[in-house]
């Protein structure tokens, strides 16, 4: 059973598209967040939701749209996507108390081109 | 700002030698710091993790230090073997929130056979 889930691994699209790429975890845990990693490998978090509620946002356009409909699933909508937004997109969770951190868990990433 | 910075950027050791990544933090609040491993084409995979009230973690070859006034942390691998080739972060928490942890640059690990 994989713990965090996203599709599709991969996802290649024409610049001015839209796309969504989908998160589930089955861990129970009450944090979710979307990480980008861009090609010189940086790791730059974008998003965290805790129990449904966005709790952080790291300055990202506001053409990157996360949803989250219940704790166990995130997803990330793309409107009007740039050449700028190619990159592998990682979901991950973790299980955290107020003042508490725990390990994240990544899902297997989802490879963005656009062209 | 929040920052996390790592050094160095690479780093090749022969096989059998140890390696240590270094990385220092901005946020005096921070109290917990992981480390990812994350090989081609893969997840980043946690490693080890330490927290503030600890100095120091051991597992088996890999070991983490904690310098909460310098405010710096290290790995260090011991006796590399050639699947420890791959890509390392460090990571720390940021702010009183628990829900924020943020990244180094990374370190690509090469092991010489």
């Amino acid at each position: 059973d994989t713990a965090v889930s996203q599709t599709p691994k991969y996802l290649v699209t024409q610049m001015g598209n839209d796309k969504s790429i989908k998160c589930e975890q089955n861990l129970g845990h009450d944090t979710m967040y979307w990480y980008k990693q861009d090609s010189k490998k940086f790791l730059k978090i974008m998003f965290s939701y805790n129990n449904k509620e966005l709790i952080i946002n790291e300055t990202v356009p506001n053409r990157f749209s996360p949803k989250s409909p219940d704790k166990a699933h995130l997803n990330l909508h793309i409107n009007s996507l740039e050449l700028g937004d190619s990159a592998v997109y990682f979901c991950a969770s973790s299980r955290q108390g107020s003042s508490y951190n725990s390990p994240l868990h990544f899902g297997n990433g989802t490879r963005l081109t656009v062209t | 700002g929040e920052n996390v910075e790592q050094h160095p950027s690479t780093l090749s050791v022969q096989e059998g030698d140890s390696a240590v990544i270094k990385c220092t933090y901005s946020d005096s609040a921070s109290n917990y710091f992981p480390w990812y491993k994350q090989e081609l084409g893969k997840r980043p995979q946690l490693i080890i993790d330490i927290r503030s009230n600890v100095g120091e973690k051991k597992d088996q070859r890999i070991a983490v230090t904690l310098n909460k006034t310098a405010k710096h942390f290290s790995l260090h691998i011991t006796e590399t073997q050639p699947e420890d080739s791959a890509v390392y972060f460090c990571a720390a928490s940021i702010g009183s929130s628990a829900s924020k942890i943020i990244f180094g640059s990374g370190t690509r690990l090469s092991i010489r056979p």
